[in-house]
């Protein structure tokens, strides 16, 4: 998606923390989401968050938003070799459409 | 509850060939659209459609056409197939005001244009 954009790799240690960031543009986008997608498989929703809020935490992922600057992050702690896949971040935009970035391949190495 | 089919799950066609992408859900939802994914370039919307009978382009709409005839079906079709139609195809359906978690994905379209 051109309005949404992510690094394209990050490559990290087992046991370390991910951090994955994301840029948006729609300053009226409900909610935002993270997607993870591992090879050959379809689109699997890890979190979101709502425009309203500035953190969420579920387990070992904490997402942070910072609405002045448009910007998104994932953080992954204590990142394991399964969490190798790519991550995707995703803005909800009126009629029901998800306007994607780019996506993040995350390679974990043991 | 099955939620998003697509079929089929891999297709190969010839240039100039067309098809159809099939895609139904079955809970009800107003909301449909198709992406394509491509490597390095995420999934960019290519048709959308808010209810039966209404449909709108995304960010990639040309050589595909939509339509919604009903609320559970929107097939996307390929009238001449080229080879920069070679994507994975997913189709996805959600419903009015449930933006959390309110996104149900296919498993996707692997197409290959020759």
């Amino acid at each position: 998606g051109e309005d949404v954009e992510q690094s394209l790799f990050l490559s990290v240690r087992e046991g370390d923390s991910s951090v994955i960031n994301c840029t948006y543009t729609d300053s009226s986008s409900t909610y935002l989401y993270w997607y993870k997608q591992e090879p050959g498989a379809g689109l699997q929703l890890l979190t979101y968050i709502f425009s309203n809020m500035d953190m969420k935490q579920d387990q070992r992922l904490t997402v942070l938003l910072n609405k002045k600057d448009k910007h998104l992050s994932l953080r992954i702690a204590d990142t394991q070799t399964g969490d190798s896949a790519i991550y995707f971040c995703a803005e909800s935009r009126q009629g029901g459409k998800l306007i994607f970035g780019q996506g993040t391949e995350l390679s974990v190495k043991p | 509850n099955a939620g998003v089919t697509q079929t089929p799950k891999f297709q190969v066609l010839k240039t100039g060939q067309s098809m159809t992408l099939q895609c139904a859900q079955d809970m009800n939802h107003e909301y449909m659209s198709w992406y394509r994914q491509d490597p390095g370039m995420g999934l960019r919307l290519i048709h959308y459609s808010v209810g039966a009978g209404i449909t709108d382009q995304g960010e990639v709409p040309n050589g595909y056409n939509v339509s919604r005839s009903t609320t559970e079906d929107f097939p996307l079709r390929l009238l001449s197939a080229a080879p920069s139609q070679t994507s994975v195809y997913f189709c996805a359906s959600s419903n009015r005001g449930q933006g959390v978690a309110g996104y149900t994905f296919g498993s996707g379209t692997r197409l290959t244009v020759v």
